[in-house]
């Protein structure tokens, strides 16, 4: 039962652009969380946003969170090559922890 | 640093072999969590444990078991292996808190049944 559905599945931008990556889900939330994967790796978490918040940054991070909309999106400016990797959304509630995760998107980013 | 690491990041097995896939975190977590992924399904949760001793199932529990006798270790066990559990497994621990719930990830395990 995922309830995290990221927009685009993929994305190919030049180093120095920015990429929006975007997140919807379904019912209410605690938090939202962002996750990158650098291939055939573990996640790692990235940045988390509560649900009374409306906007978070991290270094060249930023998280917007819509609960009106039950959406978000993570912006990274000034992409780097190393910046290649896929980035998931993840969904907290009152459930002791656990988190519903979205597929992801794929980001490549070329010198 | 929080570390979780787990037994092995590449494994082959034979259909019907038992298979134990360990995971250890150093960071006092509650909460323990085996995934599996595969391309096109994202992340999907095996189990969870929030106490030693204590387990949920997750959303694709059937033909997986677990263990967690101490609270830093989560053993994730395939009682008789088949070629539809090759996947990527990966371990991950945090808080019990519904606020400050951060995952954190190990390596992953590659597992390849034939």
């Amino acid at each position: 039962s995922q309830q995290g559905e990221e927009d685009p599945q993929a994305l190919s931008i030049q180093e120095g652009e920015n990429a929006t990556m975007n997140c919807s889900y379904k019912t209410s939330i605690n938090n939202l969380q962002w996750y990158r994967q650098n291939s055939g790796r573990g996640l790692v978490h990235l940045i988390l946003i509560r649900s009374n918040e409306r906007e978070k940054h991290s270094g060249r991070l930023r998280v917007t969170l819509d609960t009106s909309k039950k959406s978000s999106s993570l912006l990274i400016t000034a992409s780097r090559a190393a910046d290649t990797a896929s980035y998931f959304c993840a969904t907290g509630y009152n459930q002791g922890g656990k988190l519903i995760f979205g597929q992801g998107t794929e980001l490549s980013v070329k010198p | 640093d929080v570390k979780v690491t787990q037994s092995s990041r590449y494994l082959v097995k034979r259909t019907g072999e038992k298979v134990f896939l360990e995971c250890v975190q150093d960071m006092d977590h509650e909460n323990m969590f085996w995934y599996r992924q595969d391309p096109g399904l994202g992340l999907r949760l095996i189990y969870f444990s929030y106490d030693v001793k204590m387990k949920e199932k997750g959303d694709i529990p059937e033909g997986y078991s677990v263990s967690r006798e101490k609270k830093e270790r989560f053993s994730l066990i395939l009682e008789s292996a088949s070629t539809n559990q090759t996947s990527m497994y990966l371990c991950a621990s945090s808080f019990r808190d519904h606020y400050y719930n951060e995952q954190f990830f190990g390596p992953g395990t590659r597992l390849t049944v034939l």
